[in-house]
């Protein structure tokens, strides 16, 4: 297992157009984390999974955001009608569901939305 | 809200310096600390994590939580300048939701 891998790494798209991003974790982690970095900025928690149930969702994820991970391995983020606004880094994570346990990071998805 | 707050910093220190990072956070029942460096434009990795009071030590890194303080610090001894980074700290509550603070700049100065 070569860790958390995201796809694609560099998206640029228009506004108003949808994207999706992927992210597979760590094949025996069961809980899956999106977070939104901007510049200067820690990571913001959108939302998580424990297996293919969506457990949480940020009240800062507007509707244009859906995640889904459909058979508890990968999972897809997608917005909907992009606005400029969500140009950021967008961070897959993983873990084990124990509480003494890290995450672990993939390499991240760069949007930038013109 | 659950909160995990950080100085920004920038924080600069000399070559071969201690540099002190601190974090405070919210949820009294947090229950997991994680120290994550994070260089510019690269991923969050995993420095240090820490569960209980007291100092842990790691090389060139100790860990200290204060869970009475709701307080948790990462100390970098002798400094290096491949050490200049975002250092962000990270909690899981009971929930086992992880947070992230804004994080700290260490500039070390050759």
């Amino acid at each position: 297992d070569t860790g958390v891998s995201q796809d694609p790494r560099h998206k640029i798209t228009k506004r108003g157009q949808n994207v999706t991003f992927r992210c597979d974790p760590i094949s025996e982690h069961n809980r899956l984390y999106w977070y939104r970095q901007t510049l200067g900025q820690g990571p913001e928690f959108l939302t998580y999974f424990q297996n293919e149930a969506q457990l949480e969702k940020s009240r800062l994820l507007s509707d244009r955001f859906s995640a889904e991970r459909p058979k508890g391995s990968f999972s897809t983020l997608e917005i909907q009608r992009t606005e400029q606004g969500d140009s950021a880094m967008y961070l897959c994570a993983s873990s084990l569901e124990y509480r003494n346990t890290e995450a672990f990071f993939g390499q991240g998805t760069r949007l930038t939305v013109v | 809200q659950k909160e995990v707050e950080q100085n920004s910093g920038p924080l600069s220190v000399p070559e071969g310096a201690i540099a002190s990072l601190n974090c405070t956070y919210s949820d009294r029942v947090s229950q997991s600390f994680f120290w994550y460096r994070q260089y510019s434009g690269k991923s969050p990795e995993l420095i240090m994590s820490i569960y209980s009071n007291g100092d842990k030590e790691d090389g060139r890194f100790t860990a200290q939580l204060n869970k009475a303080s709701q307080y948790v610090s990462l100390l970098i001894r002798d400094s290096q300048p491949s050490d200049s980074a975002t250092y962000l700290c990270a909690v899981k509550d009971n929930n086992n939701d992880m947070r992230f603070g804004a994080g700290t700049r260490l500039t070390v100065k050759p």
